[in-house]
């Protein structure tokens, strides 16, 4: 019941497509969902979030889809870039600001 | 002007020595955390924090002492540090109330 699972250890896009990381999780009581990229040798930044009431956040060139009724969200990067390979990890707030995160997607954008 | 730094960055310990991890924050906020991270698990909560003189067991606590002397610091102990611990650490702030955690730089830890 505490789970969140990210769909792909692993995920290649070329440069100027858009890439789509998912995630799934279990508790309905889950109420707010950030992503976090991660490069090497750095800790995770938070890159975009969106709660449970939004079905869609937006921000530049980063949308989350979020679909309450199928436990599901899914992270769009639009125009993908070679700077945006990198880590990807999405969480799950389970009580006051504790979160669990998935086992995180590895995205590599090709030249 | 990094805002949650980490000391070490790394560190090499040996089986049943002690290892204190440190963590600073300069956000003013009244949480703190830390985690672990190992390949295909994530990161996983060990202790928080939701002020100084607090602290509190996440997930993962088995073999983890925390400290929380003031707003500032939050420090991680290994009474009796186990090749299993062997990891990289997050240490991470947050406000609780928006629940956004910003996370410092990762402590490499080895324990031969």
């Amino acid at each position: 019941q505490q789970q969140v699972r990210q769909s792909s250890q692993s995920l290649t896009v070329w440069e100027g497509e858009t890439a789509i990381l998912n995630c799934s999780y279990e508790n309905s009581a889950f109420d707010y969902f950030p992503w976090y990229q991660q490069f090497p040798g750095e800790g995770p930044a938070l890159l975009i979030a969106i709660r449970s009431v939004s079905d869609k956040k937006e921000d530049g060139r980063f949308t989350i889809f979020f679909n309450k009724r199928e436990k599901n969200l899914s992270l769009h990067i639009k125009d993908s870039q070679p700077g945006d390979s990198a880590t990807y990890f999405c969480a799950a707030n389970y009580n006051q600001g504790k979160l669990i995160f998935g086992q995180g997607t590895k995205l590599s954008i090709k030249p | 002007e990094a805002a949650v730094t980490q000391s070490p960055r790394n560190k090499v310990a040996v089986t049943g020595g002690k290892v204190t991890l440190s963590c600073n924050q300069t956000n003013n906020h009244n949480n703190m955390y830390w985690y672990r991270q190992d390949t295909g698990h994530g990161l996983r909560l060990i202790h928080y924090s939701y002020g100084a003189g607090s602290t509190e067991k996440g997930d993962i606590p088995d073999g983890y002492k925390a400290s929380r002397p003031s707003q500032e610091n939050f420090s991680l102990i290994l009474e009796l540090a186990t090749p299993s611990q062997t990891s990289v650490y997050f240490c991470a702030s947050g406000t609780g109330g928006v629940y956004e955690q910003y996370f410092g730089p990762g402590t490499r830890l080895t324990v031969l």
